[in-house]
């Protein structure tokens, strides 16, 4: 079985601060990971996913995160935060041999001007 | 590609009211997820079709609610009869190959 767990329901940076939000999965067989953010009123984009290539997942406006196995995490990062990266992110797991997602219980981000 | 389209974006009915959330989804994509957001239980998966034929339903709260999918462009979720309970935001998504696309969603509210 699979399924993630997202560290801190709320996090606040203040702008031009690195944005760290936590995520961690279990899965009995190897997983592919994501995450996705979803603005007010929008439907969830994905921003990057892991599916078992570079360790180090590049994703869209600057975002990037890494797999780690010996720490089952998947953690997404952010060297500078933006005002317009306030949002709601989730974290997901399938396995890689699956279909169905497992979404976390998702991390509202806060930018302080 | 327009993405998976979802109608309406925003209903309000009253208790009891029957309920259809419309659903088309990419083309060519081969699995189709129904999804419940609300802030008390966050992102529920609800079912999950694959080439038509419906997967897991076991995230459908009651017999109250039913989906369909007659063919590979469209699904339908009803909810017969509606309660207040139900409110929320209702997402269909689907996916090829292990990524997954999101509507923009339909904004249930049951008063």
């Amino acid at each position: 079985a699979q399924s993630v767990t997202q560290l801190g329901s709320h996090v606040s940076v203040s702008e031009g601060a690195l944005v760290l939000l936590r995520c961690n999965y279990s899965s009995s067989v190897p997983p592919y990971l994501f995450w996705y953010v979803q603005y007010p009123n929008q439907g969830l984009q994905l921003l990057l996913k892991y599916t078992s290539a570079a360790t180090l997942v590049k994703g869209i406006n600057g975002f990037e995160a890494e797999f780690k196995k010996s720490e089952t995490s998947f953690h997404l990062t952010k060297p500078s935060a933006h005002m317009s990266d306030a949002a709601e992110y989730f974290c997901a797991v399938i396995a890689n041999t699956g279909n169905q997602f497992y979404f976390g219980t998702g991390t509202s981000l806060t930018v302080i001007p | 590609d327009a993405g998976v389209i979802q109608s309406p974006r925003h209903e309000v009915t009253e208790m009891g009211q029957e309920v259809t959330l419309r659903c088309k989804p990419i083309s060519g994509h081969d699995y189709l997820f129904w999804y419940r957001q609300t802030m008390m239980r966050g992102l529920e998966l609800l079912i999950y079709f694959n080439n038509n034929v419906p997967i897991d339903d076991s995230g459908m709260p009651e017999d109250r609610f039913s989906a369909k999918m007659p063919n590979a462009s469209f699904s339908t979720l009803k909810i017969q009869p509606s309660e207040p309970r139900d409110s929320a935001v209702y997402f269909c998504a689907s996916s090829l190959r292990g990524e997954l696309f999101f509507g923009e969603g339909s904004r249930l509210t049951v008063l």
